[in-house]
């Protein structure tokens, strides 16, 4: 079965600090691969996606930056953070064949100070 | 812009009562919709998802309805439980050209009163 990891689960860094949140999916070949962040309280807004090794779509022009170095790993990153990149991040894949629902993984809570 | 809400942000049931969860979307050429679970502190969960050629389904305890004509979307939880109690997100895409990019409303918050 497929199975999504996220890690670290939380996060506290301090402003100006750089930011690197994994992805991994196993079970699966070739998946799309997303970056959501979720403001508290609020739908998800939709950060970058990924068909495919170093093909990375930029959604929202921001503070962050993804990468895919491997088939089914997925990096965000920042260089250095803002106190508006405050905020629940969530990874999702889903299958390339059919680009239907989402899959995703538990999380990362970042607070930036 | 397109966009994907729900009438209300709230829900309060009884244990043991239906529950039913609205979402209007707008973009009229949006074929699939997908509802998720999020319970506190976790990523969203799929629940059930429904194509626009169908106007019902159903899975375990829960049904999506859509009407078309509307732009309307419905989530039904039957025999509501105490563990039912999350948000609630529904979803719209365009299959397959967005590259499953669904489109988030703001989710709708259900608690189960025992």
């Amino acid at each position: 079965s497929q199975t999504i990891h996220q890690w670290p689960a939380t996060l506290v860094q301090p402003v100006g600090s750089p930011l690197s949140l994994e992805c991994t999916v196993e079970g699966t070949s070739n998946p799309n691969l997303y970056w959501y962040r979720q403001a508290a309280g609020r739908g998800l807004q939709l950060l970058f996606y990924s068909v495919g090794i170093g093909q990375i779509s930029s959604e929202v022009p921001q503070n962050l930056s993804a990468s895919r170095p491997q088939d089914r790993q997925f990096i965000l990153s920042s260089k250095k953070l803002l106190l508006s990149d405050s905020g629940f991040y969530l990874c999702a894949w889903s299958a390339r064949a059919t680009n239907e629902k989402l899959f995703f993984g538990s999380g990362t809570q970042l607070s930036v100070l | 812009g397109e966009s994907v809400g729900l009438h209300l942000p709230t829900l309060s049931v009884q244990e043991g009562d239906n529950s039913i969860i609205n979402c209007a979307y707008s973009n009229s050429a949006s074929d699939y919709f997908i509802w998720y679970k999020q319970e506190s502190g976790k990523g969203p969960q799929f629940i059930i998802d429904i194509r626009s050629n169908m106007d019902k389904r159903q899975g375990q305890r829960v049904t999506v309805l859509l009407n078309k004509t509307v732009k309307h979307l419905s989530l039904q939880i039957a025999a509501t439980q105490p563990g039912d109690s999350a948000v609630y997100f529904c979803a719209e895409n365009i299959i397959p050209s967005n590259a499953g990019k669904s489109t988030f409303g703001d989710g709708t918050t259900l608690t189960v009163k025992p």
